[in-house]
């Protein structure tokens, strides 16, 4: 069973446009909601990450839209740059686990 | 500050062998957490350990196993490789323990069973 459903699973958008992924989860337990942003022959990284007790965490272009009652969050990047051409994968855990649980992965291409 | 370095890069092995992969944490980190990425089934945990302890184990079978050193430093190890063990294997790093915390995770060892 998937504990966190991302989607889309691909995603094209033009230079200086919006790209939206999102990832909705089940359990409850879970309080911590990271992004990882990984390209190819690479580990992911730490892109951003917020807590349930805010609806919205920004950072430079990107920012982390949180919906408690839908158990629901997603990534907005802003002003996309063909550098931001990676795969992006949304996680969950909560204080008490020892792991994350991974969406399925994104995969953006941003066309100049 | 160094961050996550996992050795080797690549392997390649034949079916039936035995491999050990390392993983060297970030200075003061203590917890190092496993998962296995492949194309199929995503990224999948396969196991925790906090201060040389398993905290925490995933579904995967008895022939994946780590083990953590006194310097944080870990290895995992897998037993019988199988075709299907082919994967992305990545540490990550965090300073406590708990999902709670930041996971900083490596570049990953690409092995490949023949």
């Amino acid at each position: 069973q998937q504990q966190v459903k991302q989607s889309p699973q691909s995603l094209i958008v033009q230079k200086g446009g919006i790209s939206i992924i999102n990832c909705a989860y089940e359990n409850t337990a879970f309080d911590y909601f990271p992004w990882y942003q990984q390209f190819p022959g690479k580990g992911p990284a730490l892109l951003i990450a917020i807590r349930p007790d805010v609806s919205e965490k920004k950072e430079g272009r990107f920012t982390i839209s949180f919906n408690k009652s839908a158990k629901q969050f997603s990534l907005h990047i802003m002003d996309s740059q063909p550098g931001d051409s990676a795969t992006y994968f949304c996680a969950a855990s909560s204080e008490t686990g020892n792991q994350f649980y991974f969406g399925t992965g994104t995969s953006l291409t941003v066309i100049p | 500050k160094a961050g996550v370095t996992q050795t080797p890069r690549y392997l390649i092995k034949t079916r039936g062998q035995q491999v050990t992969l390392s993983c060297s944490p970030i200075s003061g980190h203590r917890s190092v957490s496993w998962y296995q990425q492949t194309p199929g089934q995503g990224l999948q945990f396969l196991f925790e350990y906090f201060s040389e302890t398993q905290r925490n184990k995933g579904n995967f079978p008895g022939r994946f196993s780590g083990r953590q050193f006194s310097n944080s430093r870990s290895e995992m190890n897998v037993s019988t490789l199988e075709l299907g063990d082919s994967a992305l294997y990545l540490c990550a790093s965090s300073f406590d323990r708990g999902g709670g915390t930041e996971a900083f995770f490596g570049q990953g060892t690409r092995l490949t069973v023949v």
